[in-house]
């Protein structure tokens, strides 16, 4: 069976500083990956996606993440933040199927601080 | 832009009312999704439907059930609410086999007293 695993449910960084969410997976087909936001009082929203081909991948608002499959592992980045980038991250996982049932992780609040 | 809307956001109702939550999507998706989220969890889906006709049970079992008369539409509905159904409810759609990508309705925040 599929599952994510998302170190950390809170993580606090300055405005300008290095953000990092770390996400692991495991599963026993190369699966799909994806990064959610969720701001407070929405929706899911999708960052960026891993589905062939490159395994750097560049979302919207200045994020992206990288496959590495020898890691299992898929953790998010941006080189700076920015006051804006303050809500909840989730991390999924679906197999390489033509349905698309995703597996998230428990989430990861990013608090920036001015 | 998605379009996908979910009435009502917040519902504060006491035990053994009967509830539905709406959820509409205007993007002709095939796919329609129910995933429950509690405070620091990771969402589970609870239901889940291939197009008209078709409901299938998620990987969380709820006492909740579905339908999907019409595309656009799939509401979800609790015939009697318990304290224990207290939880955020988000609708999502997607289409096709290939992206992946889900989109999210604003959820429903449901309070059972």
């Amino acid at each position: 069976a599929q599952s994510v695993t998302q170190l950390g449910s809170h993580v606090s960084v300055s405005e300008g500083a290095l953000v990092l969410l770390r996400c692991n997976y495991s599963s026993s087909v190369p699966p799909y990956l994806f990064w959610y936001v969720q701001y407070p009082n929405q929706g899911l929203q999708l960052l960026l996606k891993y589905t062939t081909g490159a395994t750097l991948v560049k979302g919207i608002n200045g994020f992206e993440a990288e496959f590495k499959k020898s890691e299992t592992s898929f953790h998010l980045t941006k080189p700076s933040a920015h006051m804006s980038d303050a809500a909840e991250y989730f991390c999924a996982v679906s197999l390489n199927t033509g349905f698309q049932k995703l597996v998230f992780g428990t989430g990861t609040r990013l608090l920036v601080s001015p | 832009e998605a379009d996908i809307y979910q009435t009502p956001r917040y519902l504060v109702i006491g035990t053994g009312k009967k509830i539905t939550l709406e959820c509409s999507q205007t993007m002709g998706h095939d796919k329609m999704y129910w995933y429950q989220q509690d405070p620091g969890m990771e969402l589970h889906l609870i239901h889940y439907s291939y197009g008209v006709n078709s409901t299938e049970k998620g990987d969380l079992s709820s006492e909740s059930t579905v339908s999907r008369i019409r595309t656009e539409h799939f509401p979800l509905t609790l015939e009697s609410a318990r304290p224990s159904h207290t939880s955020q409810y988000l609708c999502a759609s997607s289409q096709g086999a290939g992206t992946g990508e889900l989109f999210f309705g604003e959820g429903s925040r449901l309070t059972v007293l």
